[in-house]
């Protein structure tokens, strides 16, 4: 079985401060992870995923398999950052040969001035 | 990016009654598309993954019977809520693959959308 965790359902920083929206997964194969984004009235949308190890709009996050984590890390917040983010684990549905993506629950950033 | 549109974006009905939501890619094919339910302030819980030509793939717990899903070609596939009751009303997302560049098949997320049985 498959499993996401996000600790945290709500987090608040202010504007410039370091943010950290933690993800821990379990999962017996080899994890392929993600982060969605959803910004206020629209659809949820692709942050980043780890085997591109890339920097979108200032976001980073490592994938620690010792660990089993997935955090997702920023240096300063920006108001803009504002929105409703998921971890979410690509894995294959037990039992198939089809794969699906599992989510956490989400945490909500809100990035005060 | 590519995208991915459902119709209706909100639909009230009576308890009893069906309601078919639709998920097209608008302009790139997908032979697989998902299904997820999401209630409020909640995750997303995939329902199903519709296989174009063949039988929907069903998450367990799920109903196949209550949710039918029809993949009639590449570019559309349909979740019908059948025999609609309030527990049913919840906010449905599809989602369709899309090849990119690298070797994952990034996630195109439908708008949702939102259904309220009376």
């Amino acid at each position: 079985a498959q499993r996401v965790t996000q600790p945290e359902k709500l987090l608040s920083v202010f504007k410039g401060a370091p943010v950290e929206l933690k993800c821990n997964y379990s999962y017996s194969g080899s994890p392929e992870l993600f982060w969605y984004v959803q910004y206020s009235r629209q659809r949820l949308q692709l942050l980043l995923r780890h085997i591109s190890r890339e920097s979108i709009k200032g976001f980073t996050a490592d994938l620690n398999k010792g660990e089993t984590s997935f955090h997702l890390k920023k240096p300063f917040a920006q108001e803009e950052d504002s929105a409703m983010y998921y971890c979410a684990l690509k894995g294959l549905r037990s039992g198939g040969s089809n794969y699906k993506l599992t989510f956490g629950k989400g945490t909500l950033l809100t990035v005060n001035p | 990016g590519a995208v991915v549109s459902q119709h209706p974006s909100w639909v009230i009905c009576k308890s009893g009654t069906s309601v078919k939501i639709e998920c097209r890619s608008l302009d790139f094919q997908a032979t697989t598309m998902f299904w997820y339910r999401q209630f409020p302030k909640q995750s997303l819980m995939l329902m199903a993954t519709s296989n174009e030509g063949s039988k929907a793939t069903y998450e367990q717990g799920v109903e196949k019977d209550k949710f039918l899903i029809n993949h009639a070609s590449l570019t559309l596939s349909t979740l019908t809520v059948t025999s609609a009751h309030p527990e049913d009303s919840s906010f449905y997302i599809c989602s369709a693959p899309s090849l990119t560049s690298g070797s994952s098949n990034e996630q195109f997320f439908g708008p949702g959308t939102r259904l309220t049985v009376l």
